[in-house]
């Protein structure tokens, strides 16, 4: 049980550029979420998905793309980089039964220059 | 709007000291409460969490929480702190539905 996995692990874009985040999760939990860590900012919602085929916008969703077509994946689409999207950026997964506690991947550090 | 303040953005205790580490959280009605904990370099790992009965959690690695209601708090406690607590500690809210709402974090640092 590999639990929620994340890839890559680190990534330097330059402004313009595009690129996918990956996150899976093994453990059949239908709510997914990504997250941004910024220093001293704790943890912002990007976007999050309460089954295959929804999604719906968090507090930071401008530059961001999702999509959910499977269970076991939620990959995070950014277009046209820019250094505002440097960040480190965490998928999350929750069972459907409460209190909904969400289990945390590694996390991608992406910088953008 | 669901929202969490952790007064505290450093805190820095001694080896073997014992630990408060403060939340304050703003709910309408029963929240479901959480503390994370993030090592370096790493992913949130859950420390303990709140959504009824007894208001005194425990947790993994020797952590409590206690919720009061009459203070909307929820606060993080250890006895005796280790060299490998150090880390950044996040104490959460549950909004009523499927997500999360995070506090600022606090940082710990551990003095040999």
């Amino acid at each position: 049980n590999a639990g929620v996995t994340q890839t890559p692990k680190f990534r330097i874009l330059k402004i313009g550029q595009s690129m996918t985040l990956q996150c899976a999760q093994d453990m059949n939990h239908n709510y997914m979420y990504w997250y941004r860590q910024d220093p001293g900012m704790g943890l912002k919602l990007i976007y999050y998905s309460v089954g295959a085929g929804i999604t719906d916008k968090g507090e930071v969703p401008n530059g961001y793309n999702v999509s959910r077509s499977t269970t076991e994946d939620f990959p995070l689409r950014l277009e046209l980089a820019a250094p505002s999207q440097t960040s480190v950026y965490f998928c999350a997964s929750s069972p459907t039964r409460i209190p909904y506690e969400q289990y945390f991947g590694p996390g991608t550090r992406l910088t953008v220059t | 709007a669901q929202s969490v303040t952790q007064p505290d953005i450093h805190i820095t205790v001694s080896e073997g000291a014992s630990l408060e580490l403060r939340c304050n959280y703003s709910y309408g009605a029963t929240p479901y409460l959480f503390w994370y904990v993030q090592s370096p370099g790493q992913g949130l790992q859950l420390l303990l969490k709140y959504f009824s009965g007894d208001t005194l959690v425990q947790g993994i690695k020797g952590f409590e929480a206690e919720f009061k209601r009459s203070q909307s708090s929820f606060n993080l406690r250890k006895p005796s702190v280790h060299w490998s607590d150090a880390a950044e500690y996040f104490c959460a809210v549950g909004d009523g539905a499927q997500k999360l709402v995070f506090g600022q974090g606090t940082r710990l640092t551990i003095n040999p």
